[in-house]
């Protein structure tokens, strides 16, 4: 099946600083999300970004199809942003996402 | 408000008893789904729904059963044959298979 790659695992970052996340796959995809999972485990839709690059505030992201890779952006930390980030990937012909195994960000005041 | 809702937040069994956790959602999704989260892990699909009547075993199905009686409603009983059941427990939908899905806030399920 297909494999999903996030990198780093991990993240440590003053308030005010930009960070970048990155998601590797090894298949085609038709599907591609980024969640954010706060302190209390809920995930929080950030993007459906399968292809493209989209903007939503401090964060956008993009998805090179082609290369088999998706970025997150966040610029201007605040603390609030800490959590962990997931990428989740469905591909073609199958009926599920996978997710990799996330990126923990600890933005410091 | 639409959403996706869990009951209870908290659940904990002892060892060797059945627990059903609830899902429920007012989205209108067809399609329904119960992932596992361990301690520092990502999430892994246990079963999914892609239409009332309907379900798929995931990659973990093992220990687990589920109904889908209803649009609304996909519960999910953790049996005394799922060797490790204490884990956080989410429930997310979509419009369809592989359309965004959308999660509900988890169970925390302890057995003692």
């Amino acid at each position: 099946g297909i494999q999903v790659e996030q990198s780093p695992p991990d993240l440590i970052l003053q308030e005010g600083a930009n960070s970048t996340l990155r998601c590797n796959f090894s298949d085609s995809v038709n599907n591609l999300q980024w969640f954010h999972q706060n302190p209390w485990g809920q995930l929080i839709n950030l993007f459906y970004i399968p292809s493209g690059t989209k903007q939503n505030g401090r964060l956008s992201a993009t998805t090179v199809a082609t290369e088999r890779y998706s970025l997150l952006y966040i610029s201007s930390s605040q603390t609030t942003d800490s959590g962990v980030y997931f990428c989740a990937v469905g591909s073609e012909g199958a009926q599920k996402l996978v997710f990799g195994q996330g990126t923990r960000l600890t933005i410091n005041p | 408000d639409g959403g996706i809702t869990q009951s209870p937040k908290y659940l904990f069994r002892k060892e060797g008893q059945n627990v059903t956790l609830s899902c429920e959602q007012n989205l209108n999704h067809d399609a329904m789904y119960w992932y596992r989260q361990d301690p520092g892990q990502g999430l892994r699909l246990i079963y999914y729904s892609q239409i009332v009547n309907d379900f798929q075993k995931g990659d973990i199905a093992e220990g687990y059963s589920v109904s889908r009686e209803k649009k609304e409603s996909f519960p999910l009983t953790v049996t005394s044959a799922q060797k490790n059941p204490t884990a956080f427990y989410l429930c997310a939908s979509s419009i369809g298979l592989l359309n965004e899905q959308f999660f509900g806030p988890g169970t925390r399920l302890t057995v003692l």
